[in-house]
C-alpha cells in the first residue's frame, strides 16, 4: 500500500504570496494533521482534520487554513507568506478505528523556501 | 502546556557503542509517548511508542520504558550501526485527540 504522499516536494515563493500544499493519505485513513518543521527543531502541531471537520488547530496564526476533501486528501494554504514560514511542512495521517487513538504515519513533506 | 526535552546533539558513537537518548515529559494525565525517527532528507517514522506506564516499546533493537515516576522515556541500543545515523525526536500524546507534542530532536552519528 502506498504511504502518505505529499505535493509538491519543494517550493520556492516570494514574501506575502499565497501557497497550497497537498496530502494524499493512507488508503482507508480518515484523520489527517499538518505540522511544521523549522530547520533544527522539532515538528509543531499546526491542524487536525477527521471526517472533513477540523478536530484541533495548534497556536499558528489566521494565515494558515485547511480543509479536508470527501475522499480524505487534504490542503494546507498560507496567506501573505513570511519569511518565517520557510520549512519542511509535514502531513500525517492515521486510521480509522477511532479519533484519537491511532498512531500517526507521516509523509516526506513539502520544503517551502520563502525568499 | 505540555511539553517533551530531549538532551542535544549532536550524540557521536562508535559503531558498535551503546547508545541512550534521554526524553522527559510534562504533561498532565497519562500520554502516550513515541520515538521517531527522521534520515536526511526523509519524512518522520515510526520507530517506537509506550501507552501507559511501564510500557516498554521495542523495535530493530531500540527500546523505551514509560517511566511515569521520573516522567521521563529514555531511548536505547544496544550496538549502533552508521545506518542508524539520523535524527530522533521524542513526542507525547494525550489520550483525547491526535496532536503530538514533539521534543526538539537529537542528531546521532554513527562513525565506522
Amino acid at each position: 500500500d502506498a504511504g502518505v504522499t505529499q505535493s509538491p516536494t519543494h517550493l520556492i515563493k516570494t514574501r506575502g504570496q499565497h501557497v497550497t500544499l497537498r496530502c494524499s493519505p493512507i488508503s482507508g485513513h480518515k484523520s489527517v494533521s499538518w505540522y511544521q518543521q523549522v530547520l533544527g527543531q522539532g515538528p509543531q502541531f499546526i491542524f487536525q482534520y477527521y471526517e472533513k471537520e477540523e478536530r484541533g488547530r495548534g497556536n499558528f496564526p489566521d494565515r494558515f487554513s485547511a480543509r479536508q476533501f470527501p475522499n480524505y486528501s487534504s490542503e494546507l494554504n498560507v496567506n501573505a507568506l513570511l519569511l518565517g514560514d520557510s520549512a519542511l511542512y509535514l502531513c500525517a495521517s492515521s486510521g480509522d478505528r477511532g479519533w484519537g487513538t491511532d498512531t500517526q504515519y507521516f509523509g516526506p513533506g513539502t520544503r517551502l523556501t520563502v525568499l | 502546556g505540555d511539553s517533551v526535552t530531549q538532551m542535544e546533539g549532536p550524540v557521536t558513537l562508535s559503531e558498535e557503542a551503546f547508545l541512550t537518548i534521554n526524553c522527559t515529559y510534562t504533561a498532565t494525565g497519562y500520554p502516550s509517548l513515541f520515538w521517531y525517527v527522521q534520515y536526511p532528507g526523509e519524512g518522520l517514522q515510526l520507530l517506537l511508542k509506550a501507552t501507559k506506564a511501564d510500557d516498554k516499546g521495542s523495535n530493530k533493537g531500540f527500546e523505551a520504558t514509560y517511566r511515569k515516576e521520573t516522567t521521563s522515556f529514555h531511548l536505547e541500543k544496544g550496538s549502533v550501526q552508521v545506518s542508524d545515523s539520523a535524527v530522533y525526536f521524542c513526542a507525547l500524546r494525550k489520550n483525547a485527540g491526535n496532536m503530538l507534542t514533539f521534543g526538539g530532536g537529537t542528531r546521532l552519528m554513527v562513525k565506522p
